[in-house]
């Protein structure tokens, strides 16, 4: 059984960087393209980037290149996102999914970032 | 403005049946068959109902299913409950973006 767990909801300011992370179990977990999911409130689902855990080769939306930095770790099956100064536009929930073919076969369970004066 | 066009609501009475279409172009739905649809209950992740235009996964009710003509393609739930009040979103591959897939902007199913 694959599973996703994502960290905790984080509230920031804006400004301060953050970086939140999405541990994957299962078989032969590596040999997929992880990606991140927005969602902001109220809105629909919308792509950020996808992260191949076997060698770190990263792809971004246009609209979130530059803007974010998705990472990973291999050896420890885990896929990071990560800002480096928060916007109050960044209020979100961001979704870790693993991509199988060109459809999402699991989620994780959502990260609730608020970023708030 | 997402590159999937969906409703952004329809509504039902329990045990009718409903569809939700997602209109798209040549270079996304209408030139591969890699459509999925993702349900969402409020304040929760989506989960995969239909991928590949017609297959449901594992443990996915039958009351589900999928199909595509030219560039547009549809979610057809039969004999509806209250439980599948929700939000649903499609899904695409498309070659125009370096990630490879597109959502739809997403339609409220309201079970009446």
């Amino acid at each position: 059984e694959v599973q996703l767990e994502q960290s905790g909801a984080e509230v920031k300011k804006p400004g301060e960087s953050l970086k939140i992370s999405c541990k994957g179990s299962g078989n032969n977990f590596p040999s997929h393209w992880i990606g991140w999911v927005r969602q902001m409130p109220g809105k629909g689902l919308e792509w950020m980037g996808v992260i191949y855990l076997d060698n770190s080769d990263t792809r971004y939306s246009p609209s979130f290149q530059g803007q974010v930095t998705i990472s990973a770790d291999k050896s420890i099956n885990t896929a990071y996102l990560q800002w480096s100064s928060l916007k109050a536009s960044d209020t979100a929930t961001y979704y870790c999914v693993r991509r199988a073919s060109w459809h999402v076969d699991y989620w994780g369970q959502g990260t609730l970032v608020t970023v708030s004066s | 403005q997402s590159a999937l066009t969906q409703p952004a609501s329809v509504s039902g009475s329990p045990g009718q049946s409903i569809t939700i279409s997602c209109t798209g172009t040549s270079s996304d739905i209408g030139g591969y068959n890699f459509v999925s649809w993702y349900q969402q209950h409020p304040g929760r992740a989506p989960t995969l109902i239909i991928y590949a235009v017609s297959n449901r996964p594992s443990g996915v009710s039958h009351r589900f299913s999928g199909s595509k003509s030219g560039n547009t393609a549809s979610l057809t739930i039969s004999a509806l409950q209250a439980d599948d009040e929700a939000d649903y979103y499609c899904s695409s591959y498309t070659g125009d973006t370096p990630l490879g897939g597109v959502f739809g902007g997403g339609t409220k199913l309201t079970v009446l």
